[in-house]
């Protein structure tokens, strides 16, 4: 089955600076690559998603990338705010079956 | 986007009670359902996949008898924890995936969650 795997675990930038999160998966198969912002004791929000026919995804100050030969893709987020600290996990799956997750990273903006 | 809302949001029970969580689409029909289980800092763990009008498939690990899982109506899928035990005691989400003919069809929606606690 599908094994993802995601870092760091932790990551603490200074406000407007960029944040990068990395993950790799196992299954060649998968197609579908959500990330998700979760807050503490709240639902995850799907803050944008790539499919496995484009290489890059943009969406104002959040942008993901995929390498589907090294089956890795991240996410990366400029000009950080403080409001961009929560936890943040990668997922892939195939037509969005069997959805797995990463470890989650918790991301903190400084002010 | 899709409303998934999730009932009840807290529950506290004794040891060895059966405890029924409910998820619902509200804005749409929702023929595969999803439910995860996370532990306070970690990731959510896939538990078992609902699908509408047939037997949920569950991960491995996971014990079907243990967790039954209804999907009787489009909008409705239920977790119940049987027998529950103080390692029960976790934030339990569910999701819901959207039709194929929403622009969002690939997204999966996901409730509130239930935090449970056993005592």
């Amino acid at each position: 089955g599908e094994n993802v795997e995601q870092h760091p675990s932790t990551l603490s930038v200074q406000e407007g600076d960029s944040a990068v999160i990395k993950c790799t998966y196992s299954d060649s198969a998968s197609n579908y690559f959500p990330w998700y912002k979760q807050e503490l004791g709240k639902r995850p929000q799907l803050i944008i998603d790539i499919r496995s026919n484009v290489g890059e995804k943009k969406d104002q100050r959040i942008a993901v990338t995929l390498n589907k030969t090294a089956k890795h893709f991240s996410l990366h987020i400029t000009e950080t705010q403080p409001e961009d600290s929560a936890v943040y996990f990668c997922a892939a799956t195939l037509n969005n079956n069997d959805m797995r997750f990463g470890a989650g990273t918790r991301l903190t903006v400084k002010p | 986007g899709a409303v998934v809302s999730q009932h009840p949001s807290r529950v506290i029970c004794k040891s060895g009670t059966s405890v029924k969580i409910e998820c619902r689409s509200l804005d749409f029909q929702a023929t595969t359902m999803f439910w995860y289980r996370q532990f306070p800092k970690k990731s959510l763990m896939l538990m078992a996949t609902s699908n509408e009008g047939s037997k949920a498939t569950y991960e491995q690990g996971v014990e079907k008898d243990k967790f039954l899982i209804n999907h009787a109506s489009l909008t409705l899928s239920t977790l119940t924890v049987t027998s529950a035990h103080p390692e029960d005691s976790s934030f339990y989400i569910c999701s819901a995936r959207a039709p194929r003919d929403r622009s969002t069809s690939n997204e999966q929606f996901f409730g509130p969650g239930t935090r449970l606690t056993v005592l």
